[in-house]
């Protein structure tokens, strides 16, 4: 089935270090990928999201593309800050279907 | 804000009772999903409905259930409450189409005692 398998962590940076967060996925057909984010105490907020391979999604400087031939959507960021410490999900949606998501990564940056 | 709203945000009960949680969708958005999320779990997708109608079905125990209303606000029923199922549950929307985002509440905090 669908599925999603993500460096789990926890990761622990000191500001303006570079940050990758590993994600792969199993799936039947091209499925769309996404990396939700969660601030302690809040929901699920989007992140980033790609719908087809070769696609970039990117979003206050993260980035992640869509590698078909590695069934990969690795999360990266070149330089982290302070406030990115946070829960990251890796996660993919086929078709209108739920969305499945990875285990979550904890991020924590230092100052 | 998400444009998802749930409620209540926290709720204290006890081992053996049953209480509801609600979910208002995004405006528009004809699918609605619940998840759970808990400490050893991560995020379990429980069952999602469209337009009023059970679309899939996820980890959901037998204990709980679901239901879309003709407004499309979806409540969540969890009885016989027992302590493993403290957890934050989650509603999320989305409208249809492939790749698009699926948008969550803040959560519902359980905490059963």
């Amino acid at each position: 089935g669908n599925s999603v398998t993500q460096m789990e962590g926890p990761v622990t940076l000191s500001e303006e270090a570079f940050l990758t967060i590993n994600c792969t996925y199993t799936a039947t057909g091209y499925p769309s990928l996404f990396w939700y984010v969660q601030y302690p105490g809040e929901g699920l907020q989007l992140l980033l999201k790609a719908t087809k391979a070769d696609d970039k999604g990117s979003n206050k400087g993260f980035e992640a593309t869509y590698r078909k031939e590695t069934t990969s959507f690795h999360l990266e960021k070149g330089s982290v800050q302070v406030s990115d410490s946070a829960v990251y999900f890796c996660a993919l949606r086929y078709n209108n279907n739920d969305m499945r998501f990875g285990a979550g990564t904890r991020l924590t940056v230092k100052p | 804000d998400s444009g998802v709203t749930q409620t209540p945000k926290h709720l204290i009960t006890a081992t053996g009772q049953r209480v509801t949680l609600r979910c208002s969708p995004r405006s528009g958005d004809l699918s609605v999903y619940w998840y759970q999320q808990s400490l050893d779990q991560g995020l379990q997708f429980l069952i999602q409905y469209y337009n009023g109608e059970e679309r899939a079905k996820g980890n959901i125990l037998e204990r709980f259930s679901a239901q879309q209303f003709p407004d499309l606000h979806s409540e969540l029923n969890l009885s016989s409450l027992e302590l493993g199922d403290s957890a934050l549950y989650f509603c999320a929307s989305s409208e249809q189409g492939r790749g698009n985002t699926i948008y969550f509440g803040e959560g519902s905090w359980l905490t059963v005692v």
